[in-house]
């Protein structure tokens, strides 16, 4: 059964960091890609950033690009997302998902329960 | 960047009714097109892919149409459980993966 579990969310002033972490498990990894995705209190879905299989392609959307880091350790099944700089529109519930797809991105038919992220002074 | 935009913003519907959601593409998007569900404090579930493809244990209730720019997502016959938020995601063209508004289906 495949199991997606963020952690590492909390309470930041904004122009602070925080990494994200996604512990995987129930299929091989390395063979997907995976997303981040984010959802501010009462709104829709964002599409953050993704990463291809091996680990070798990166995506951001702009709202995050130079801002955030996605990166992925396939020896430990863990996905992450480095978050430096964050402001205030940065909070948001953020989920990791796993794509069909290995080196482009597709869909995403397994998520984690999310891990909330709020920037506040 | 592709926008989607979905319609209705809120649709009420009864129980056992017909439920025709709709979203639209500002370019063609081909038929790389899913539909997730989300209900009240849980993670998007994945409904249909490719335009028309139910996922996995998805029930047959559930059907997607469409190509291009136009897509419609159709509950035959609503149930209790069917009262979610509804997204639109296409896969064409990316970055970004780009996801509509949503569409909240709730009890008339």
């Amino acid at each position: 059964e495949v199991h997606l579990l963020e952690s590492g969310g909390g309470l930041v002033q904004p122009g602070g960091s925080l990494r994200l972490s996604c512990a995987a498990s129930g299929f091989t990894f390395s063979s997907y890609s995976m997303t981040w995705v984010r959802q501010a209190p009462g709104k829709g879905l964002e599409w953050v950033s993704a990463i291809s299989g091996s680990g070798g392609s990166t995506y951001y959307a702009d709202s995050v690009k130079g801002r955030f880091t996605i990166s992925r350790d396939n020896s430990k099944n863990t996905l992450s997302l480095q978050m430096n700089s964050l402001r205030a529109e940065d909070t948001a519930v953020y989920y990791c998902a796993k794509d069909v797809g290995s080196n482009y991105l597709y869909y995403f038919n397994y998520w984690g329960q999310g891990t909330l992220v709020t920037v506040s002074s | 960047e592709i926008v989607m935009t979905q319609s209705p913003a809120t649709l009420s519907v009864s129980p056992g009714e017909r439920a025709t959601l709709s979203c639209r593409a500002s370019q063609s998007v081909s038929s790389n097109l899913a539909w997730y569900q989300q209900k009240p404090g849980q993670a998007p579930r994945l409904l249909i892919y490719g335009a028309s493809t139910r996922a996995t244990g998805i029930p047959a209730r559930f059907s997607g149409s469409g190509s291009g720019t136009e897509f419609t997502l159709t509950i035959s016959s609503l149930q209790s459980e069917d009262f979610a938020i509804y997204y639109c995601q296409q896969y064409n063209n990316w970055p970004p993966l780009t996801f509509g508004g949503g569409t909240k289906v709730e009890i008339k």
